[in-house]
């Protein structure tokens, strides 16, 4: 099915591991989002990537680093996990013209940092 | 700075009950605006979405919300809920920042619906 696939689906690190989130679209889309959602705080984006080979700070960039492998591919990479980036991770993907298409989510990423 | 707010953390109703999930936001310029379901530990899917035109948008599921521009708000309801609805509900505002169309959301709305 067409859509965004995250992996993995559950992980959890110890504080100051490493570790990168995947995720990848089939919908031939320009612009790539990664979000976190934590209870009672909404969805807060953390990164995005409006085109290939551009990436941007969103409300909440500290802690993560980012990467546009290509059209299909935008990764999030945690270099040294602490316990508060203990959440669900949602990586987005739209037409460059999010807006008016709407955005498809991943089915989220449950990160727990202990 | 465009931004939503939804008013009620948690909303418990009855089967076959309206209801009604209320947001409000706030921006100096014209405005995008958008609901978004989240089922249990699942992704979020768009539930309907004001671009313009006409104020009452309807959407998937039977829900349906009135952009109204002097009040700010854009309102969510449906006539008669049914068990699968619950739900948390997002709404959320577009933001144009370099160039570029993102979203921001509001803290959500907990949907529970009881038999």
């Amino acid at each position: 099915n067409a859509g965004v696939t995250q992996t993995p689906k559950f992980q959890v690190l110890k504080t100051g591991q490493s570790m990168t989130l995947q995720c990848a679209q089939d919908m031939n889309h320009n612009s790539m989002y990664w979000y976190r959602q934590d209870p009672g705080m909404g969805l807060r984006l953390i990164y995005y990537s409006a085109s290939e080979g551009t990436t941007d700070k969103g409300e909440v960039p500290n802690g993560y680093n980012v990467s546009r492998l290509n059209k299909r591919e935008f990764s999030l990479r945690l270099e040294s996990a602490a316990p508060s980036q203990t959440s669900v991770y949602f990586c987005a993907s739209s037409e460059s013209q999010g807006a008016l298409y709407g955005y498809t989510f991943g089915s989220g990423t449950r990160l727990t940092v202990v | 700075a465009q931004s939503v707010t939804q008013l009620d953390s948690q909303v418990p109703v009855f089967e076959e009950a309206p209801v009604e999930l209320r947001c409000n936001y706030s921006s100096s310029v014209s405005v995008y605006l958008f609901w978004y379901v989240q089922y249990p530990n699942q992704g979020l899917q768009l539930l309907l979405k004001y671009l313009s035109g006409s104020t009452l948008v309807k959407g998937i599921n039977g829900f349906e919300a009135e952009f109204n521009k002097s009040q700010t708000s854009f309102h969510l309801r449906k006539p008669s809920v049914h068990i699968s609805d619950t739900a948390e509900y997002f709404c959320a505002v577009s933001k144009t920042q370099g160039g570029s169309e993102k979203l921001v959301f509001g803290k959500g709305t907990k949907l529970t619906v009881n038999p």
